[in-house]
């Protein structure tokens, strides 16, 4: 079934641990963002991507880097976990970053750093 | 800037009544605006978008939305709820990051329950 996975589903994280949160799409998408969802402060952008081997900054990026090195996988790292990082994650993709396309999302992974 | 408000953080309605829930945007020129719905545990759901000509938008599951940009509004609006649509309720507008266009800003939600 074509869409997006995202890995893994749950994670509890020791603060200070270094951390990577998959993200693949099959649906040939060139487009690609990260999202953070906090109770009462709906969903915000981390990172983007609009094409294979580039990538943005959005609202919220400190403290988290991403790579795109091929048109599939979109992985979001945490280098230093903090407990503010605690968060419902998701990835999201569409086919070109024009609005003319909706986004489909993954269907998130849950992280509690302790 | 542009943002996304969503005055109400929560509604109840009972089965069969109507549902509108509201939506306030801030944006220089004419938006790109999008209805989302999250189911718990689930991501999120295209419902609508708008971008241009008729006002009245048709979307999935029964929904319209209403753009209104005199009031800088994008209400989403269905005449009969199900139990099924109880979830979270998310507009969001297009925006630009660095120069670039397609990213969205999300309002912080609104969740919907509905009585039986």
């Amino acid at each position: 079934i074509a869409g997006i996975t995202q890995a893994p589903t749950s994670q509890i994280l020791a603060a200070g641990r270094r951390m990577t949160l998959r993200c693949t799409q099959d649906m040939r998408h060139n487009a690609m963002y990260w999202y953070r969802q906090d109770l009462g402060l709906g969903l915000r952008l981390i990172h983007y991507s609009n094409t294979a081997g580039t990538t943005g900054k959005g609202e919220v990026p400190d403290g988290y880097s991403v790579s795109r090195a091929n048109t599939d996988d979109f992985p979001l790292t945490l280098a230093s976990a903090v407990p503010s990082q605690t968060s419902v994650y998701f990835c999201a993709s569409r086919p070109r970053q024009s609005h003319n396309y909706g986004y489909t999302f993954g269907s998130g992974t849950r992280l509690t750093v302790v | 800037a542009q943002s996304v408000t969503q005055p109400d953080i929560h509604i109840t309605v009972s089965e069969g009544a109507s549902l509108e829930l509201r939506c306030n945007y801030s944006y220089g020129a004419t938006p790109y605006l999008f209805w989302y719905v999250q189911s718990p545990g689930q991501g999120l759901q295209l419902l609508l978008k708008y971008f241009s000509g008729d006002t009245l938008v048709q979307g999935i599951k029964g929904f319209e939305a209403e753009f209104k940009r005199s009031q800088s509004s994008f209400n989403l609006r269905k005449p009969s709820v199900h139990w099924s649509d109880a979830a979270e309720y998310f507009c969001a507008v297009g925006a630009n990051y660095g120069g670039s266009q397609g990213n969205l800003i999300f309002g912080k939600g609104t969740k919907l329950s509905v009585k039986p």
